[in-house]
């Protein structure tokens, strides 16, 4: 079965210090990596997508097979950050999503 | 813009009551999905749909079921609610294709008692 694993529920860093959210996956296959994202009081949105290799708000993710990691990094974070971070993947082809169970990002002043 | 929407945003039952939460969606997406959210726990699936009437169990689906008589509106149903199915209840809907993103609606937070 596929797992995903955050191991830091809470994470904080000073505004300006470079960011990294770890995210390891169990799959035997190649699977799809996402991360998701959720404001205070907004709905939890899609951040970024390993396939489409972008980097959004400056955060970018390597799918890295061998570590079977796929970690969020940011090199200078912004106050606007802070938020709650899921790292999910889909697997052989499903529509379903397995998610981490989340970190909690906190950038102090 | 993709929009998903919830009937409510917060509810409050009694333990033993039939509750229903309906999730509604704009842009004709053929999957649906119900998540529980739980600090610590991150989101679990507790059902999908992938079309009208057809509905897959997710990873915790004991003591909810689902309803999908048409495309845009999924259903979760708690038929004897309890205590420990307090928590947060998000819907989301995507495309076909396991590469699509989902949109998720604000949430239902539900409360037990």
């Amino acid at each position: 079965a596929q797992r995903v694993t955050q191991p830091e529920k809470l994470l904080s860093v000073f505004k300006g210090a470079p960011v990294e959210l770890k995210c390891n996956y169990s799959y035997s296959g190649s699977p799809e990596l996402f991360w998701y994202v959720q404001y205070s009081r907004q709905r939890l949105q899609l951040l970024l997508r390993h396939i489409s290799r972008e980097s959004i708000k400056g955060f970018t993710a390597d799918l890295n097979k061998g570590e079977t990691s796929f970690h969020l990094k940011k090199p200078f974070a912004q106050e606007e950050d802070s938020a709650m971070y899921y790292c999910a993947l889909t697997a052989g082809g499903a529509q379903k999503l397995v998610f981490g169970q989340g970190t909690r990002l906190t950038i102090n002043p | 813009d993709v929009k998903v929407t919830q009937s409510s945003r917060y509810l409050v039952k009694r333990t033993g009551e039939k509750v229903f939460l309906e999730c509604v969606q704009d842009m004709d997406h053929e999957n649906m999905f119900w998540y529980r959210q739980d600090p610590g726990l991150g989101l679990r699936l507790i059902y999908f749909s992938y079309d009208v009437k057809m509905k897959e169990k997710g990873d915790i689906p004991e003591g909810y079921s689902v309803s999908r008589e048409k495309k845009e509106r999924f259903s979760l149903i708690l038929e004897s609610a309890s205590t420990n199915q307090t928590s947060m209840y998000l819907c989301a809907s995507s495309p076909s294709g396991g590469q699509d993103e989902q949109y998720f609606g604000p949430g239902t937070r539900l409360t037990v008692t």
